[in-house]
């Protein structure tokens, strides 16, 4: 069985700190995909990054980096420099290559970025 | 641009009442999916398909119906709507191929409150 565990319900930070949303995965699937989703309150789910489970390596975007290891069965999120706009909900998802086409998400973590 | 569309940002409807949720997408993609989003819950996934007239059954099928007559067209249907229904409800698709390794692109969802 699948499952994403996001143990952060609500973050709060004020603006320009940096912040860490966590993200475990529990799969025993050899071949697997981890995604980040970011829901502003517009309400649209948003992709922000996938990463495949053959590759380790961390990624940086901007503000934005992942780290992804699997020794800890873990794909975190970090926002440097937090800004007012990175408020929103964001889901942490995994997909195996074995099952059907969906997503399984965590309960997501709310940040607040206060000005 | 990628789009998917969603026939109603915010519905209510009456317990009993018959509920057709709409979903398009205009990127000729051959999987669509549907899901409902609770508070502490994340999303979970209703129904699913992966062709024109086919249809699979997530994690949460029941109470709910699926068509899928058009490629672009993906509806969800409450033959009876009930107030454990109320929800804000998620279209997403993808396209085929490597399915596995493709992101999901989300609709802005319909919020449906059941009186």
């Amino acid at each position: 069985a699948q499952k994403v565990t996001q143990a952060q319900t609500e973050i709060s930070v004020v603006e320009k700190e940096d912040v860490t949303l966590d993200c475990v995965y529990e799969t025993r699937d050899t071949t697997y995909y981890l995604f980040w989703y970011k829901q502003p309150p517009s309400g649209e789910l948003v992709f922000l990054i996938r990463r495949n489970s053959f590759d380790e390596q961390n990624e940086i975007s901007g503000r934005y980096s992942w780290n992804f290891q699997k020794s800890t069965s873990s794909f975190n999120f970090t926002i440097t420099a937090s800004q007012v706009v990175d408020s929103a909900v964001y889901f942490c998802a995994l997909k195996v290559w074995s099952g059907a086409n969906n997503l399984f998400f965590g309960t997501g973590t709310r940040l607040t970025v206060i000005p | 641009d990628v789009k998917v569309t969603q026939s109603s940002r915010y519905l209510v409807k009456r317990t009993g009442e018959k509920v057709f949720l709409e979903c398009v997408q205009d990127m000729d993609h051959e999987n669509m999916f549907w899901y409902r989003q609770d508070p502490g819950l994340g999303l979970r996934l209703i129904y699913f398909s992966y062709d024109v007239k086919m249809k699979e059954k997530g994690d949460i099928p029941e109470g709910y119906s699926v068509s899928r007559e058009k490629k672009e067209r993906f509806s969800l249907i409450l033959e009876s709507a009930s107030t454990n229904q109320t929800s804000m409800y998620l279209c997403a698709s993808s396209s085929p191929g490597t399915t596995s390794y493709n992101e999901q692109f989300f609709g802005p969802g319909t919020r449906l409150t059941v009186l």
